[in-house]
């Protein structure tokens, strides 16, 4: 596609419940990555994909978190027992191959209630 | 480990003027790139301007500009002829050539008075 492109855009969840974020990014794209940004604060990296391997999985906050990437291409996030500390929004990004600048994604605001 | 810090949580400028973003970073990598975002208050992410840690001209992309003092591990950005819509967050950023993420900084807040 023409950007990268993520699904909801806004998703409000009862604390417990499991969500799924998506993230299609810009096709040839071959890196990809989720990044987590609080209200007000920076972006807080989470994770990585080369292809549809994730040679970098450290900066997923606790075992409830987890992502795949299927064909190369779209890759979910899934918050499994939300809590409300999880609330933020998603950010994902990819790039080309992975060293210049990335494209980002508007986001999911997830706010979990 | 790598490090981004920006000192400055926020920034006025007077329209038309430039102005100066702080950015330090800290890394025990030899090569590796410095990154800059802008974020309007809509969320999106901008890439603005990169420098390679091997480049020896700063990096220009119209307006903006890179100050980049390798041995005080400093790329500021600096902003000429501020305009009212650069009001926006903004990050720095930095990837080591083996490292498989981006790191950000804090952001500054930009607010440009008309």
């Amino acid at each position: 596609g023409a950007g990268v492109s993520q699904s909801p855009s806004n998703k409000v969840t009862e604390k417990g419940k499991d969500v799924e974020l998506r993230c299609d990014p810009i096709s040839g794209h071959t890196a990809l990555y989720w990044y987590r940004q609080s209200l007000g604060q920076g972006l807080e990296f989470l994770i990585y994909f080369q292809g549809n391997s994730a040679p970098d999985k450290s900066g997923l906050p606790s075992d409830r978190f987890s992502a795949e990437r299927t064909g190369g291409s779209v890759s979910t996030l899934t918050i499994q027992r939300t809590q409300q500390e999880d609330s933020a929004v998603y950010l994902c990004a990819s790039s080309f191959r992975g060293f210049e600048g990335y494209t980002f994604g508007s986001g999911t605001r997830l706010t979990v209630v | 480990a790598q490090k981004i810090t920006q000192t400055q949580p926020g920034m006025f400028v007077q329209e038309k003027e430039a102005v100066t973003l702080d950015c330090t970073y800290d890394t025990s990598d030899q090569s590796y790139g410095l990154f800059w975002y802008k974020q309007p208050s809509s969320g999106e992410m901008i890439f603005l301007i990169y420098q390679g840690s091997y480049d020896e001209q700063n990096a220009t992309e119209g307006r903006y500009s890179l100050n980049f003092q390798k041995a005080r591990k400093s790329a500021n950005l600096v902003i000429s002829a501020s305009q009212l819509g650069d009001s926006a967050m903004y990050f720095c950023a930095m990837r080591g050539y083996n490292n498989n993420d981006m790191r950000f900084g804090a952001g500054t807040r930009l607010t440009v008075k008309p």
